[in-house]
């Protein structure tokens, strides 16, 4: 069965540092393109960023460059995304996705990250 | 590519048809998408390229267009279709973009 796993809520104070993680299973992972998808109540699904874990190739939104990072480890099938200093405005459910094509097919469960101030 | 979706929200009776558009700023040719999106749910992929229904998708959605302009379709609602979705282009691979989202509720 394809599946993305994510990793549990968070809850964080304003300027620390977050890592949440993807794991797949069922496909190629490696060959596949994983997305990163924000949703807030205010501006609805918003496309982060993907990545290619076979070379690690990444793209980002010109909305979230600089503000976050994207990264995989093909070894362990994983899919993360980062900040190294987490505002209020990043208080969000984050979802990763297989991007199969230029569309996504599966997706995890959602990750909900708060940032309290 | 933006993309311009409408209305932002409907109310409507069980069997209506209902009916969501969504507008790019160029030309896409048929690269869209619509997603259905649940509280508390991951988003489900219901329709690619325009207008391919994914399988095991309730074949009451529907959707058509291309280029510019193109519309999403519910042939008669019902409760469990009580959710927000959304459009998704894609013009420069990987590249994505969403439209603002319709959220869907009964009368």
């Amino acid at each position: 069965e394809v599946q993305l796993e994510q990793s549990g809520a968070e809850v964080k104070a304003r300027g620390q540092s977050l890592k949440i993680s993807c794991k797949a299973s069922g496909f190629d992972f490696s060959n596949s393109w994983i997305a990163w998808v924000r949703q807030t109540p205010g501006k609805g699904l918003e496309w982060m960023g993907s990545i290619y874990p076979g070379d690690s190739e990444t793209t980002y939104s010109l909305s979230f460059r600089g503000l976050v990072t994207i990264s995989a480890d093909k070894s362990i099938r994983t899919a993360y995304l980062q900040w190294s200093s987490l505002k209020a405005s990043d208080t969000a459910i984050y979802y990763c996705s297989r991007q199969l094509s230029s569309y996504l097919d599966v997706w995890g469960e959602g990750t909900t990250v708060i940032v309290s101030s | 590519t933006q993309m311009t979706q409408s209305p932002s929200s409907l109310s409507a009776s069980v069997g209506d048809r209902v009916t969501i558009s969504c507008q790019a700023s160029q030309d896409i040719g048929n690269f869209l998408a619509w997603y259905q999106h649940k509280p508390g749910k991951a988003p489900k992929l219901l329709i690619s390229d325009a207008s391919e229904l994914e399988s095991g998708v309730s074949s009451r959605f529907s959707g058509s267009g291309s280029g510019t302009f193109f519309i999403f379709t519910i042939s008669s609602l019902q409760p469990e279709d009580i959710a927000t979705y959304y459009c998704q282009q894609f013009d420069n691979v990987p590249s994505l973009t969403f439209g603002g989202g319709t959220k869907v509720e009964i009368k």
